[in-house]
């Protein structure tokens, strides 16, 4: 199974702040990765799919970047409502592995 | 609007089986690959399978091979996520999620919680 590593897995900021989450293969996945954001108690939302490309009504401070092994989430300017859990999942190969999730908390 | 409406909660015991459906609407069931997701309380996602509502074909996480069924009835638009031999560990929140084109889960349903206890 492919394995996928976040960092960091807790992460402290403010309002406004830029913020960025790695998400690293254990072998290359080309650029079968997605991101999702879930909030406490719901389902998980699609952001991003396929590295790079916004999901429709996702707001444009999310993007979403990298190939093969090695990705990255950004969100430019951090708003109250994007404090969350973020998780990879990799589409590659089954099973369809996620990564281990990063909390986002407000400083 | 694309919606998934899971069953609702279960209480099962060990050794039991437990079938959570999914009933979708506002989509063309058949066109669409739906996969299934259970989050233990307090810990990620895991992924289980996926199912091709127009075939039935079916792919499973090895974790879980033999333990788990996925089916669908079409002239329901509803897929089903059958596990047995149930254990304590199987308690969690488990969500059908249809399948975009691009293979990501992009509709989610609201979740159904079992719970495995003596």
């Amino acid at each position: 199974d492919i394995q996928l590593t976040q960092s960091p897995s807790f992460l402290s900021a403010s309002v406004g702040d830029r913020v960025t989450i790695t998400c690293r293969a254990s072998q290359g996945i080309s650029s079968y990765l997605a991101w999702y954001q879930q909030k406490p108690g719901k389902a998980p939302k699609l952001l991003i799919y396929a590295a790079s490309t916004l999901q429709s009504g996702v707001p444009s401070r999310f993007s979403g970047s990298g190939s093969g092994t090695e990705f990255t989430l950004t969100i430019s300017s951090l708003q109250p409502e994007d404090f969350a859990t973020y998780y990879c999942q990799q589409l590659n190969s089954y099973p369809c592995t996620f990564g281990q999730g990063t909390r986002l908390e407000i400083k | 609007q694309v919606q998934l409406v899971q069953s609702g909660a279960e209480v099962k015991k060990p050794g039991a089986s437990v079938k959570v459906s999914c009933k979708a609407s506002g989509y063309t069931f058949t066109g669409y690959y739906m996969h299934w997701v259970r989050q233990a309380p307090g810990q990620g996602l895991e992924w289980m399978g996926r199912i091709n509502p127009n075939s039935g074909g079916t792919n499973y996480a090895q974790k879980f091979q033999g333990r788990v069924t996925m089916t669908r009835d079409t002239s329901i638009s509803t897929a089903y996520m059958e596990l047995s031999r149930l254990r304590s560990d199987d308690t969690a929140v488990y969500y059908c999620a249809r399948a975009s084109t691009a293979m990501v889960q992009d509709y989610w349903g609201q979740g159904t919680l079992v719970t495995v206890s003596s």
